[in-house]
């Protein structure tokens, strides 16, 4: 079974300051991950994913994510949070298989101090 | 390019009463589809998922269901809603047998009252 974890419920930063949302998964086999972004009342926008090539994946608006198979960690990062970034992130993994079962992280609400 | 739509954005009705919410796919053939439910203050929970036109499976018993009449057609029902049905529904995609990206839609807001 895969599992997601997503070990920060709510994340506070000040505007410029760096972003870390953490992300742990669990899966059987070698998973694919995303990072999804959610403003209000709206549907998720994918910001990045990894699917076995560069361990280090750029995603768009500055995000970036690193995947450390020994750690089974999958955190995002951001050098520098602005206003914009405040919302809600979901980390996502997906494994091959007959349905190519996708799991959801419970999501961490990034406020951004002006 | 691919697109997902859905209807409406934005839904009140009473409790008790039928529900149809619609999500469809241009630009490409045979589509994993998919409903996903946020209630308020919680995560993504997956209600059903299709591989293909009449195959659903459900993720959680509930008064919920979904047909896939067409192959880019996705529709959820219920005869009779309850209070806790409220939330915001997102339909997704993805390409059949891949690892790779779902795309969401736009989401429906339903507040049942």
């Amino acid at each position: 079974a895969q599992s997601v974890t997503q070990l920060d419920s709510h994340v506070s930063v000040s505007e410029g300051t760096p972003v870390l949302l953490r992300c742990n998964y669990s899966s059987s086999y070698s998973p694919s991950l995303f990072w999804y972004v959610q403003h209000p009342n709206k549907g998720l926008q994918l910001l990045l994913k990894y699917t076995s090539a560069a361990t280090l994946v750029k995603g768009i608006n500055g995000f970036e994510a690193e995947f450390k198979k020994s750690e089974t960690s999958f955190h995002l990062t951001k050098p520098s949070a602005h206003m914009s970034d405040a919302a809600e992130y979901f980390c996502v993994v997906i494994i091959p298989g007959g349905y190519q079962k996708v799991t959801f992280g419970t999501g961490t609400k990034l406020q951004v101090i002006p | 390019s691919q697109t997902i739509h859905q209807w409406p954005a934005t839904l009140v009705q009473p409790v008790g009463s039928p529900l149809s919410l619609e999500c469809t796919v241009e630009g490409t053939s045979n589509p994993n589809l998919y409903w996903y439910r946020q209630a308020a203050g919680r995560g993504l929970q997956l209600l059903f998922y299709s591989v293909g036109i009449g195959q659903i499976s459900s993720e959680v018993p509930q008064n919920l269901s979904a047909s896939r009449p067409q192959d880019r057609q996705f529709i959820l029902s219920s005869k009779k809603l309850l209070l806790s049905d409220s939330g915001f529904y997102l339909c997704a995609w993805k390409l059949a047998g891949s690892t790779d990206t779902q795309y969401f839609g736009p989401g429906t807001r339903l507040t049942v009252l």
